[in-house]
Protein backbone atom coordinates (compact mmCIF):
# COMPACT_ATOMS: atom_id res chain seq x y z
CA UNK A 1 0.00 0.00 0.00
CA UNK A 2 2.00 3.00 -1.27
CA UNK A 3 2.39 5.48 1.68
CA UNK A 4 0.99 9.41 0.77
CA UNK A 5 3.30 10.89 -2.47
CA UNK A 6 4.43 14.08 -3.12
CA UNK A 7 6.16 15.45 -6.12
CA UNK A 8 8.83 17.36 -7.04
CA UNK A 9 10.75 16.52 -4.22
CA UNK A 10 12.80 19.68 -4.72
CA UNK A 11 11.87 22.78 -6.85
CA UNK A 12 13.21 25.69 -7.83
CA UNK A 13 11.64 28.55 -9.07
CA UNK A 14 13.06 32.08 -10.23
CA UNK A 15 11.33 35.00 -8.54
CA UNK A 16 7.61 35.94 -10.15
CA UNK A 17 7.27 32.21 -11.60
CA UNK A 18 4.64 29.44 -10.68
CA UNK A 19 5.09 26.54 -8.54
CA UNK A 20 3.18 23.71 -8.41
CA UNK A 21 3.30 21.11 -5.69
CA UNK A 22 1.36 17.48 -6.19
CA UNK A 23 0.03 15.22 -3.40
CA UNK A 24 -1.38 11.96 -3.84
CA UNK A 25 -3.03 10.91 -0.81
CA UNK A 26 -2.94 7.22 1.15
CA UNK A 27 -5.22 4.46 -1.08
CA UNK A 28 -8.61 5.07 0.72
CA UNK A 29 -7.92 8.77 2.01
CA UNK A 30 -10.13 11.38 1.59
CA UNK A 31 -8.68 14.29 3.03
CA UNK A 32 -5.85 16.24 2.84
CA UNK A 33 -3.56 18.64 4.21
CA UNK A 34 -0.92 20.72 3.24
CA UNK A 35 1.59 22.17 5.83
CA UNK A 36 4.28 24.71 5.09
CA UNK A 37 8.05 24.49 7.63
CA UNK A 38 10.06 27.62 6.66
CA UNK A 39 14.06 27.17 7.45
CA UNK A 40 14.54 26.66 10.90
CA UNK A 41 10.66 27.34 11.96
CA UNK A 42 8.08 24.89 12.75
CA UNK A 43 5.09 23.20 11.00
CA UNK A 44 2.36 25.65 10.10
CA UNK A 45 -1.12 24.39 9.04
CA UNK A 46 -2.21 25.75 5.46
CA UNK A 47 -5.60 24.53 4.00
CA UNK A 48 -7.51 21.10 4.64
CA UNK A 49 -9.33 19.58 1.51
CA UNK A 50 -11.62 16.40 0.82
CA UNK A 51 -12.50 15.99 -2.74
CA UNK A 52 -13.36 19.24 -4.54
CA UNK A 53 -14.22 21.52 -1.60
CA UNK A 54 -11.68 23.56 0.84
CA UNK A 55 -12.86 22.34 4.19
CA UNK A 56 -10.52 25.22 5.97
CA UNK A 57 -8.29 27.44 4.31
CA UNK A 58 -7.57 29.77 7.84
CA UNK A 59 -3.93 28.69 7.51
CA UNK A 60 -2.85 30.02 3.40
CA UNK A 61 -1.43 33.31 2.70
CA UNK A 62 -4.47 35.78 0.97
CA UNK A 63 -2.79 36.22 -1.85
CA UNK A 64 -1.16 33.98 -4.63
CA UNK A 65 -1.45 30.73 -2.89
CA UNK A 66 -4.79 28.24 -3.43
CA UNK A 67 -5.28 24.48 -3.05
CA UNK A 68 -7.25 22.25 -4.90
CA UNK A 69 -8.05 18.25 -4.64
CA UNK A 70 -10.01 17.56 -7.51
CA UNK A 71 -12.18 14.49 -8.15
CA UNK A 72 -9.73 12.49 -10.39
CA UNK A 73 -6.34 13.40 -9.72
CA UNK A 74 -3.93 14.47 -7.09
CA UNK A 75 -4.31 17.31 -4.62
CA UNK A 76 -2.32 20.55 -6.33
CA UNK A 77 -1.15 23.66 -4.40
CA UNK A 78 -0.04 26.26 -6.03
CA UNK A 79 1.82 29.18 -5.66
CA UNK A 80 2.29 32.37 -8.27
CA UNK A 81 4.84 34.73 -8.53
CA UNK A 82 6.43 33.24 -6.21
CA UNK A 83 9.12 35.00 -4.08
CA UNK A 84 11.95 34.30 -1.92
CA UNK A 85 9.63 34.25 1.31
CA UNK A 86 8.12 31.49 -0.08
CA UNK A 87 11.27 28.96 0.07
CA UNK A 88 10.14 26.38 2.53
CA UNK A 89 9.48 22.83 2.70
CA UNK A 90 5.40 21.73 1.72
CA UNK A 91 4.36 18.69 3.41
CA UNK A 92 0.71 16.58 2.36
CA UNK A 93 -0.78 14.50 5.24
CA UNK A 94 -3.62 12.22 4.44
CA UNK A 95 -6.20 10.64 6.34
CA UNK A 96 -9.31 8.69 6.37
CA UNK A 97 -11.56 10.35 7.44
CA UNK A 98 -13.01 13.34 9.74
CA UNK A 99 -11.54 12.39 13.28
CA UNK A 100 -9.51 12.77 14.82
CA UNK A 101 -7.69 10.03 12.84
CA UNK A 102 -3.41 9.97 12.74
CA UNK A 103 -2.37 11.61 9.88
CA UNK A 104 0.38 10.07 7.27
CA UNK A 105 2.71 12.60 6.00
CA UNK A 106 4.57 12.79 2.73
CA UNK A 107 8.25 13.11 1.81
CA UNK A 108 7.66 17.06 1.36
CA UNK A 109 8.37 19.26 -1.56
CA UNK A 110 11.55 21.84 -0.76
CA UNK A 111 10.43 24.72 -2.82
CA UNK A 112 13.50 27.04 -3.50
CA UNK A 113 12.99 30.62 -4.92
CA UNK A 114 16.12 32.50 -6.53
CA UNK B 1 2.77 32.30 23.75
CA UNK B 2 2.16 29.16 21.65
CA UNK B 3 -0.51 26.94 22.26
CA UNK B 4 1.96 24.14 22.20
CA UNK B 5 5.35 24.51 23.64
CA UNK B 6 7.84 21.73 23.86
CA UNK B 7 10.82 21.44 26.37
CA UNK B 8 13.65 20.90 25.80
CA UNK B 9 14.25 22.86 22.51
CA UNK B 10 17.71 20.35 22.36
CA UNK B 11 19.29 17.37 23.99
CA UNK B 12 21.98 15.34 23.70
CA UNK B 13 22.35 11.96 25.20
CA UNK B 14 24.56 8.84 25.52
CA UNK B 15 23.84 6.08 24.51
CA UNK B 16 21.51 3.86 26.44
CA UNK B 17 20.18 6.91 28.62
CA UNK B 18 16.61 7.53 29.41
CA UNK B 19 14.95 10.62 27.67
CA UNK B 20 11.81 12.37 28.25
CA UNK B 21 10.57 15.41 26.05
CA UNK B 22 7.56 17.15 27.46
CA UNK B 23 4.57 19.14 25.85
CA UNK B 24 1.85 21.55 27.19
CA UNK B 25 -0.55 22.72 25.41
CA UNK B 26 -3.20 25.35 26.14
CA UNK B 27 -6.17 24.41 23.96
CA UNK B 28 -9.00 22.22 24.43
CA UNK B 29 -7.95 19.38 22.23
CA UNK B 30 -9.44 15.67 20.62
CA UNK B 31 -6.09 14.62 20.53
CA UNK B 32 -2.24 14.54 20.55
CA UNK B 33 -0.11 13.93 18.56
CA UNK B 34 3.82 12.83 18.59
CA UNK B 35 5.88 12.93 15.65
CA UNK B 36 9.09 12.37 14.00
CA UNK B 37 11.40 13.99 11.67
CA UNK B 38 14.47 12.73 10.46
CA UNK B 39 17.52 14.72 9.11
CA UNK B 40 16.40 14.05 5.62
CA UNK B 41 13.01 16.01 6.62
CA UNK B 42 10.45 13.05 6.36
CA UNK B 43 7.76 13.09 9.29
CA UNK B 44 6.67 10.09 10.86
CA UNK B 45 3.33 9.46 12.77
CA UNK B 46 4.90 7.95 16.14
CA UNK B 47 1.69 8.12 18.03
CA UNK B 48 -1.71 9.79 18.69
CA UNK B 49 -3.24 9.52 21.87
CA UNK B 50 -6.51 11.68 23.92
CA UNK B 51 -6.25 9.31 27.02
CA UNK B 52 -3.87 7.66 29.49
CA UNK B 53 -0.43 6.05 27.54
CA UNK B 54 0.55 4.17 24.90
CA UNK B 55 3.88 2.20 23.91
CA UNK B 56 5.30 1.30 20.57
CA UNK B 57 8.75 -0.48 21.02
CA UNK B 58 11.68 1.78 23.07
CA UNK B 59 8.81 4.71 22.75
CA UNK B 60 6.45 5.73 25.26
CA UNK B 61 3.92 8.19 25.44
CA UNK B 62 1.45 9.54 27.97
CA UNK B 63 -0.96 12.27 28.43
CA UNK B 64 -2.72 13.90 31.04
CA UNK B 65 -6.05 16.13 29.90
CA UNK B 66 -6.43 17.56 33.57
CA UNK B 67 -3.19 18.71 33.36
CA UNK B 68 -2.89 19.26 29.28
CA UNK B 69 0.72 17.64 29.20
CA UNK B 70 2.35 15.06 27.78
CA UNK B 71 5.40 13.32 27.70
CA UNK B 72 7.42 11.70 25.35
CA UNK B 73 10.09 8.51 26.90
CA UNK B 74 12.48 6.46 25.19
CA UNK B 75 14.14 4.21 26.79
CA UNK B 76 17.29 2.59 26.29
CA UNK B 77 18.28 5.48 23.31
CA UNK B 78 20.11 4.73 20.28
CA UNK B 79 21.90 6.88 18.00
CA UNK B 80 19.31 5.98 15.40
CA UNK B 81 16.56 7.65 17.74
CA UNK B 82 18.30 11.04 16.54
CA UNK B 83 15.94 13.68 14.99
CA UNK B 84 13.47 16.52 15.93
CA UNK B 85 10.67 15.39 17.71
CA UNK B 86 7.30 17.36 17.49
CA UNK B 87 4.33 17.32 19.55
CA UNK B 88 0.90 18.58 17.83
CA UNK B 89 -2.56 18.89 19.07
CA UNK B 90 -6.11 18.44 17.16
CA UNK B 91 -7.86 21.24 18.57
CA UNK B 92 -11.75 20.73 19.44
CA UNK B 93 -13.88 21.71 16.81
CA UNK B 94 -10.90 22.20 14.23
CA UNK B 95 -11.37 20.48 11.69
CA UNK B 96 -8.37 17.70 12.64
CA UNK B 97 -5.53 20.22 11.44
CA UNK B 98 -2.88 19.82 13.47
CA UNK B 99 -1.06 22.71 15.76
CA UNK B 100 2.34 22.06 16.12
CA UNK B 101 4.77 22.47 18.72
CA UNK B 102 8.67 23.79 17.76
CA UNK B 103 10.12 20.44 17.84
CA UNK B 104 12.91 19.11 19.91
CA UNK B 105 16.55 18.04 18.45
CA UNK B 106 17.75 14.79 20.18
CA UNK B 107 21.29 14.00 19.61
CA UNK B 108 22.14 10.78 20.61
CA UNK B 109 25.80 9.78 21.06
CA UNK B 110 27.43 6.09 20.98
Amino acid sequence: NAGVMQNPRHLVRRRGQEARLRCSPMKGHSHVYWYRQLPEEGLKFMVYLQKENIIDESGMPKERFSAEFPKEGPSILRIQQVVRGDSAAYFCASSPGTGPYEQYFGPGTRLTVT
Amino acid sequence: KNEVEQSPQNLTAQEGEFITINCSYSVGISALHWLQQHPGGGIVSLFMLSSGKKKHGRLIATINIQEKHSSLHITASHPRDSAVYICAVSALGNTDKLIFGTGTRLQVFP
